[in-house]
Order: C-alpha cells, then sequence, then structure tokens
C-alpha cells in the first residue's frame, strides 16, 4: 500500500505570493489532517478534513485555508505569504481521523521557504 | 488548552544504553501517541496507548501510559544509532474540537 505523498517536496516562494500544496492520502483512508512544523513552535494543527468536510481547525489566520476532494486528495494554500510561513508542511491522513483508534500517518512534508 | 511537555528536551547516549523519554499532559490524556521523526521528514507511527496501565512494546522500544499521572513514558533498551531521531507524544484533546496535539519533541542522538 503506497503512503501518504506530498507534493511538491520543496518550495521556494517570496512574500506576498500564494501557495498551493498536495497531499494523497492512503487509499482508503478519509481524514486528512494538516501540520505545520516549525524550530520555534513545534508541530502545529492547522485543520482537518473528512469527507470533504473540514470537521477541525487550528488557530490560524484565514490566510491558510484547505479542501479535500472526493478522491479524498487534499490541498492547503496559503495566500498573502509571510517570512513566518517557512516551515515544513505535513500532512497525515487515518481511517477515522478524531477516532481514539485511528492513528495518523504522515507524509514526508513539504518545505516552505519564504524570502 | 491542553498541552503536551516532553523532557528530557535533547539527550545524548553511547551506543548499548538504555534511555527513558516522558510525555506529561496538562489535561487527561484520551489516548496517547508515540512518534519517531527524522529530520526534515514525516513522523513515523511507533505505538498507541489508550488505557491506563497499559503498556506496549516495538522491537527494543518499550511504552507505558499511566492516566492518573497524566504522563506517558518511552523506553529504549540497548540503544542503536538507528533509534536516533526526534521523539514525538501525541494526544487527543477530546470534546467537540477533538485533534490530535503534538509535544515539544526530544532530540535523541546515539553515540557509537
Amino acid at each position: 500500500k503506497a503512503g501518504v505523498t506530498q507534493t511538491p517536496r520543496y518550495l521556494i516562494k517570496t512574500r506576498g505570493q500564494q501557495v498551493t500544496l498536495s497531499c494523497s492520502p492512503i487509499s482508503g483512508h478519509r481524514s486528512v489532517s494538516w501540520y505545520q512544523q516549525t524550530p520555534g513552535q513545534g508541530l502545529q494543527f492547522l485543520f482537518e478534513y473528512f469527507s470533504e468536510t473540514q470537521r477541525n481547525k487550528g488557530n490560524f489566520p484565514g490566510r491558510f485555508s484547505g479542501r479535500q476532494f472526493s478522491n479524498s486528495r487534499s490541498e492547503m494554500n496559503v495566500s498573502t505569504l509571510e517570512l513566518g510561513d517557512s516551515a515544513l508542511y505535513l500532512c497525515a491522513s487515518s481511517l477515522k481521523g478524531g477516532s481514539y483508534n485511528s492513528p495518523l500517518h504522515f507524509g514526508n512534508g513539504t518545505r516552505l521557504t519564504v524570502t | 488548552s491542553q498541552e503536551l511537555e516532553q523532557s528530557p528536551q535533547s539527550l545524548i547516549v553511547q551506543e548499548g544504553k538504555n534511555l527513558t523519554i516522558n510525555c506529561t499532559s496538562s489535561k487527561t490524556l484520551y489516548g496517547l501517541y508515540w512518534y519517531k521523526q527524522k529530520y526534515g521528514e514525516g513522523l513515523i507511527f511507533l505505538m498507541m496507548l489508550q488505557k491506563g496501565g497499559e503498556e506496549k512494546s516495538h522491537e527494543k522500544i518499550t511504552a507505558k501510559l499511566d492516566e492518573k499521572k497524566q504522563q506517558s513514558s518511552l523506553h529504549i533498551t540497548a540503544s542503536q544509532p538507528s533509534h536516533a531521531g526526534i521523539y514525538l507524544c501525541g494526544s487527543q484533546t477530546g470534546g467537540a474540537t477533538n485533534k490530535l496535539i503534538f509535544g515539544t519533541g526530544t532530540l535523541l542522538a546515539v553515540q557509537p
């Protein structure tokens, strides 16, 4: 079974631009979660999608948005990029998402650098 | 909001030595997950603990959950260079906005 696939692996953008990151979950997984990881803040929850609906959202500004398609693939968009958005963005999929018996399986992330 | 604190923040051990990493929650633990991360890569799921007193092992890694203390410990026996990386604990927050949050991480280096 293929794991969680994130594209692109690396991305360099300039301030003010927007960016779209893509995530393909493990086959059969309906929940996709997104996390931002930085040295200072650690792993921060962005949002979770389940069956094309946003089920949970973290404390990030509205510049961060996402969506999920009918095939469970998900995209994350960040508009009006700021230097502080430089981070490793991780996507994770699971069978049920918010269930206590459904661990998250992570992709290798997209390293975003904003200059 | 719930927070997970890990200790120590970093650890350097000689190959073959045992070590323990702790994860303490500020609120009730609804299941506890342990992950390992190589720098710049994704997280690898190690194990999940659900009940107080539960203990699980995977190869030379053992994790225990103490619900009363709202704490979990990860113990590595006879460490090897392959054990090096960042260890993260995660827990469901529970409630209406149930989500998985993570601890601050413990960086482990194993010297040959």
